[in-house]
């Protein structure tokens, strides 16, 4: 167990609609990482937050969106789903900039 | 940006030792990760270089030399529970993004 929790585990969803993924870092990290695994593709990187505040972009659509709350948990909220949208998505946390980080299970996601 | 590269997949005997490559080009560096993922599970954090050499931790050892772009994972005494993804991952100079590679699946055969 990492220390990093994603709910839900699973969702899914239709086409065009709207979900929020949820991720609490471990305790004391300030940093957050979101990632998007498709089928048997690598991580891809979407966003990070450091304390509130976003700090890197990816590749991430204009459909999708995050935010760090100021209790450190995390949100993403992917919108006008569409089935290429399926995927695994990754919360990860890491004390600063410099440390390792720790992922979450994954939420996987599957629209229909 | 970042590119990174690491082979797609590999096959190893039990009890053998593996080396997973990993070249890797990038705008700025501030630290490279290995990383090992099941299948279906999250990616479990093994090693981290930030300074040329040999790191060693039990059955896993790293490698990294900056100069060269160049890192690898060596794997000794391999045991079948390694069957698994090895993921390269390099994290930028502003210590912000952490931005992989597309992993190398390992296969351990008895």
């Amino acid at each position: 167990d990492s220390g990093v929790t994603q709910t839900p585990k699973h969702l899914i969803t239709a086409t065009g609609q709207r979900v929020t993924l949820r991720c609490s870092p471990r305790s004391g990290d300030l940093s957050v990482y979101w990632y998007q695994q498709s089928l048997d593709q690598g991580l891809q990187f979407l966003i990070q937050y450091y304390n509130g505040e976003e700090r890197a972009k990816g590749n991430i659509l204009e459909r999708f969106s995050a935010q760090q709350f100021p209790d450190l948990h995390s949100e993403l909220n992917l919108s006008s789903l569409e089935l290429g949208d399926s995927a695994l998505y990754f919360c990860a946390s890491s004390v600063g900039q410099i440390s390792e980080a720790f992922f979450g299970q994954g939420t996987r996601l599957t629209v229909v | 940006g970042q590119n990174i590269d690491q082979p797609t997949e590999m096959t190893a005997t039990e009890g053998a030792i593996v080396q997973i490559n990993c070249t890797y080009q990038t705008s700025g560096f501030n630290g490279l990760f290995w990383y090992q993922q099941h299948a279906g599970e999250a990616p479990t954090f093994l090693s981290y270089n930030v300074l040329d050499g040999l790191e060693e931790k039990g059955r896993f050892s790293s490698f990294l030399s900056r100069s060269k772009g160049y890192s690898y994972l060596l794997l000794k005494e391999l045991q079948m529970k390694d069957s698994a993804s090895y993921l390269c991952a390099v994290r930028d100079n502003a210590g912000n993004m952490l931005t992989f590679g597309g992993g190398t699946r390992l296969m351990v055969k008895p």
